[in-house]
């Protein structure tokens, strides 16, 4: 079964205008990571944060964790067209393996 | 380009048959991970290999089964094909066993007629 619950499943915006995307997920967790994928291609790694940080920045992204409410946010600031993707969050687990937990993704499309 | 490759990138078989799929690491990469993508399913992680040894396993079936190489390339073989096993396979590879960050392939898209 999926670690990860993505929130909401899809998003449709104006480009200029920001997205967040909400990953919920349900164990223990060494990291967490987002993942952009482009129409059935391959996964790009967009950002990770640990499980001791709060919030990270990367150009228009950024990301906050709470692992007291296991969930974490990413933040896409004055969206583009080319932003267009699946979105999805991955965890990673404790213990020394570094398999990732994926979610089921978000869908967003940022219109002209 | 994440400096992941993957052959092939298309496959169309029937059900019963045998495929291999190839994936070459990012170089330095000692880790390599597979991962199936099907539409009921989502991304799911199969199995990694670290320096040619298996290190962790996950929703892999028993009718499919990896190696990794000395020159640290990986195979993933399917076999006893069935049309659920339709999906696309990504490889990944990171620097060491438990480097956080992995590179994907483009995928390789398996049909199964």
């Amino acid at each position: 079964s999926q670690q990860g619950e993505e929130d909401p499943q899809a998003l449709s915006i104006q480009e200029g205008e920001n997205a967040t995307m909400n990953c919920s997920y349900k164990t223990s967790i060494n990291n967490l990571q987002w993942y952009r994928q482009n129409s059935g291609r391959g996964l790009v790694h967009l950002i990770l944060i640990r499980s001791n940080e709060r919030e990270k920045h990367s150009g228009r992204l950024r990301v906050t964790l709470d692992t007291s409410k296991k969930s974490s946010s990413l933040l896409i600031t004055a969206s583009r067209a080319a932003d267009t993707a699946s979105y999805f969050c991955a965890t990673g687990l404790p213990g020394g393996y570094n398999k990732l937990i994926f979610g089921a993704g978000t869908r967003l499309a940022v219109h002209p | 380009d994440s400096g992941v490759t993957q052959t092939p990138k298309h496959l169309i078989t029937a059900t019963g048959q045998r495929v291999t799929l190839r994936c070459s690491p990012r170089s330095g990469d000692l880790s390599v991970y597979w991962y199936q993508q099907s539409l009921d399913q989502g991304l799911q992680f199969l199995i990694q290999y670290y320096n040619g040894e298996e290190r962790a396993k996950g929703n892999i079936l028993e009718r499919f089964s990896a190696q990794q190489f000395p020159d640290l390339h990986s195979e993933l073989n399917l076999s006893s094909l069935e049309l659920g096993d339709s999906a696309l396979y990504f490889c990944a590879s990171s620097v060491g066993a438990g480097s956080e960050t992995q590179y994907f392939g483009p995928g390789t898209r398996l049909l199964v007629l």
